[in-house]
């Protein structure tokens, strides 16, 4: 069976740190896989989104970076964290065919001080 | 994608049935109609997908009339686990999720 992995599962950054948030998948090859926010009490924003190696679309210009270094592994990275990009950060994945349902990882809390 | 519109919160008791009425007036031909369930603090996980009538599986059903501008998500005799934020999703998922703000719903003794 498929499954999809996080980490950390909550992180503290300061202001201006930078950040690397890893996303895994087991299970499956050649997945559609995807980066989310959401915000307190919100639903998810989609961030990015990549249906194969090196192929990254971005949904919302902002302070944050995809990578896909390998088929089965997602990156989220910041060079300089802003205040706003606190929030729940989920990787999800999902079979490449169409019609099929996207399945998330447990999410990333992430606090900026 | 279409714009989903579904309640802001439902109340309900251990043993009885929910329904989740969820409208999708300007779904597309080769869209689908997606529920996801989301505890606090966890990923929203996958309830059951439909197109078009009636899908089943083993924690909920799916309601979807002919003109698939609604569908309905039917919880049976649901318990205290079930208090959870419940989305509704159209699209050809082919890429790319909407999710709104989901219907809360709690669950009491």
């Amino acid at each position: 069976s498929q499954t999809i992995h996080q980490w950390p599962a909550t992180l503290v950054q300061p202001v201006g740190s930078p950040l690397s948030l890893e996303c895994t998948v087991e299970g499956t090859s050649n997945p559609n896989l995807y980066w989310y926010r959401q915000a307190a009490g919100r639903g998810l924003q989609l961030l990015f989104y990549s249906v194969g190696i090196g192929q990254i679309s971005s949904e919302v210009p902002q302070n944050l970076s995809a990578s896909r270094p390998q088929d089965r592994q997602f990156i989220l990275s910041s060079k300089k964290l802003l205040l706003s990009d606190s929030g729940f950060y989920l990787c999800a994945w999902k079979e490449g065919r169409q019609n099929q349902p996207q399945h998330f990882g447990d999410g990333t809390r992430l606090s900026i001080l | 994608l279409a714009k989903t519109t579904q309640p802001i919160s439902m109340d309900s008791y251990e043993g009885q049935e929910v329904n989740i009425t969820c409208s999708h007036n300007n779904i597309a031909t080769n869209d689908y109609i997606t529920w996801y369930q989301q505890f606090p603090s966890q990923g929203p996980r996958f309830i059951i997908q439909g197109y078009k009538t009636k899908v089943t599986n083993e924690v909920a059903s799916l309601f979807i009339p002919a003109d698939r501008k609604s569908s309905t998500l039917s919880l049976p005799r649901v318990s205290l686990s079930d208090t959870a934020v419940y989305y509704c999703l159209v699209g050809d998922y082919d890429y790319k999720l909407s999710f709104g703000a989901g219907t809360t719903v709690t669950v009491r003794a």
